[in-house]
C-alpha cells in the first residue's frame, strides 16, 4: 500500500497544552481517518474526513483533510491525562478498495 | 454482540505449528476485515470480506495465511507453519457496509517461539 508518513513519532506534553500531529502521503486519498489506540485495545475511530478541505471537530479534537488530498492533520486542544495513547492516521484510496493504509502512529504522553 | 469479539486474546505457539484466530463481528455488520500490527508499527491490511462477494486477499503476506468467513458472520484467520516473524497482534474489524470507519476488536496477540 501507499506509504503514510506520520509525525511526530512521539510527544510529551503538559496537561492543558494543545497538540498537533499530521500525516502526509505520496499519493491521493479519498478518505482520511484518525484513530486512537489504548494499550491492549484495538484502535477507536476519532474523526473521519471524506472531502478535500473538510475541517471536522469532535469535542476537543479537530482534523482537516488537506486540499491536495495528500495530507491531514489532527489537533487536540487543552489536553488532559486521558488523551494519552497512540494516534494513527489512515487513508483510503481508489486503488486500495476499502483497505486502509495506516501511519506508524504518534505516541502521546500527557503529564498532570 | 455489542462489539467485535476476538479469541483467544493471547496465543503462544511453537514455530512450525498451525494457529487459528477467531473473530466474531458486530451483529448485522456485513463487512469484516483482518489487520496485523507488529510491535511499534501501524496496521497492515490482510484481507476483507463483504457479504457473499469474493474476499479481497491482496494483503495476505504468504500462502501460509488464509481466512474464511462462515455464514456471513464469524471469521477464522489461519496461519500454517508459523514463523517467528508472524508474531504480532492480529486485529479484526467490522462495519455495516464497506465504509472506512469500522470498529476494531481488541486483537489476538500471537507469539511464535
Amino acid at each position: 500500500g501507499q506509504q503514510l508518513n506520520q509525525s511526530p513519532q512521539s510527544m510529551f506534553i503538559q496537561e492543558g497544552e494543545d497538540v498537533s500531529m499530521n500525516c502526509t502521503s505520496s499519493s491521493i486519498f479519498n478518505t482520511w481517518l484518525w484513530y486512537k489506540q489504548d494499550p491492549g485495545e484495538g484502535p477507536v475511530l476519532l474523526i473521519a474526513l471524506y472531502k478535500a478541505g473538510e475541517l471536522t471537530s469532535n469535542g476537543r479534537l479537530t482534523a482537516q483533510f488537506g486540499i491536495t488530498r495528500k495530507d491531514s492533520f489532527l489537533n487536540i486542544s487543552a489536553s488532559i491525562p486521558s488523551d494519552v495513547g497512540i494516534y494513527f492516521c489512515a487513508g483510503q484510496s481508489s486503488n486500495s478498495g476499502y483497505a486502509l493504509n495506516f501511519g506508524k502512529g504518534t505516541s502521546l504522553l500527557v503529564t498532570p | 454482540g455489542a462489539g467485535v469479539s476476538q479469541s483467544p486474546s493471547n496465543k503462544v505457539t511453537e514455530k512450525g505449528k498451525d494457529v487459528e484466530l477467531r473473530c466474531d463481528p458486530i451483529s448485522g455488520h456485513t463487512a469484516l476485515y483482518w489487520y496485523r500490527q507488529s510491535l511499534g508499527q501501524g496496521l497492515e491490511f490482510l484481507i476483507y470480506f463483504q457479504g457473499n462477494s469474493a474476499p479481497d486477499k491482496s494483503g495476505l503476506p504468504s500462502d501460509r495465511f488464509s481466512a474464511e468467513r462462515t455464514g456471513g458472520s464469524v471469521s477464522t484467520l489461519t496461519i500454517q507453519r508459523t514463523q517467528q516473524e508472524d508474531s504480532a497482534v492480529y486485529l479484526c474489524a467490522s462495519s455495516l457496509e464497506l465504509r472506512s470507519g469500522y470498529t476494531f476488536g481488541s486483537g489476538t496477540r500471537l507469539t511464535v517461539v
